[in-house]
């Protein structure tokens, strides 16, 4: 099994550009989410889904559109890039809630924001 | 007050010694506790859960502490491979079950 994987790894935008960035995994988990990680901010999640087809907004959804059309991928927009956008993002899914299991990541997509 | 709070660090100590790291939260309604450990430019994996009554796993201890509300993350023997920064999680309990991460204590083992 892979667990979980993003693409891509690594991304550089300028101000303005738009980007998608793909989860996918295969342990038919329910729930995905995404978190952006700043130093010093921990992790911050962004919008996260609680089964095929649907999603809801996290802590820091601005600037961002998921969508879920298949279970086993999440996918995270960023329609207009800025600067502020400039993290390191983090996939993750469980089977059930995170608040009662555990959480796989994916291996991160470290995007610079010029 | 933050919701999750840990000192950042870093910890830097000898190989073979003991460390602790607390983690305390803010709001009483917690209901779930982890701790997860992250490599340097890795993504955080799930090193344990917290039980109310504490719980160990081989060198690692952890404890809750509803009253004072905070969690502890214990290492006994320090191993070089322990280096690494340690993220405390919290859940509120609810629809969602809103999980909130702290911001991580950076260890050090030193040869």
């Amino acid at each position: 099994n892979a667990g979980v994987t993003q693409t891509p790894k690594f991304r550089v935008l300028k101000t303005g550009q738009s980007m998608t960035l793909l989860c996918a995994q295969d342990m038919n988990h329910e729930y995905m989410y995404w978190y952006r990680q700043d130093p010093g901010m921990g992790l911050r999640l962004i919008h996260y889904s609680v089964g095929e087809g649907t999603t809801a907004k996290g802590e820091v959804p601005d600037g961002y559109n998921v969508s879920r059309l298949k279970k086993q991928n999440f996918l995270l927009g960023l329609e207009s890039a800025a600067p502020s956008q400039t993290s390191v993002y983090f996939c993750a899914s469980s089977y059930r809630g995170g608040g009662y299991n555990e959480q796989f990541f994916g291996p991160g997509t470290r995007l610079t924001v010029l | 007050r933050k919701e999750v709070e840990q000192d950042p660090g870093p910890f830097n100590v000898p190989e073979g010694a003991t460390v602790a790291f607390n983690c305390t939260y803010s709001n009483s309604a917690s209901q779930s506790f982890f701790w997860y450990r992250q490599d340097c430019r890795k993504e955080p994996k799930l090193l344990m859960s917290v039980y109310s009554s504490g719980n160990e796993d081989g060198r690692f201890t952890a404890q809750l502490n509803r009253a004072s509300q905070y969690i502890s993350l214990l290492i006994r023997d320090s191993k070089l491979s322990d280096s690494a920064t340690y993220l405390c999680v919290v859940t509120l309990s609810g629809g969602y079950q809103k999980v909130t991460f702290g911001t991580g204590t950076k260890l050090q083992v030193i040869p």
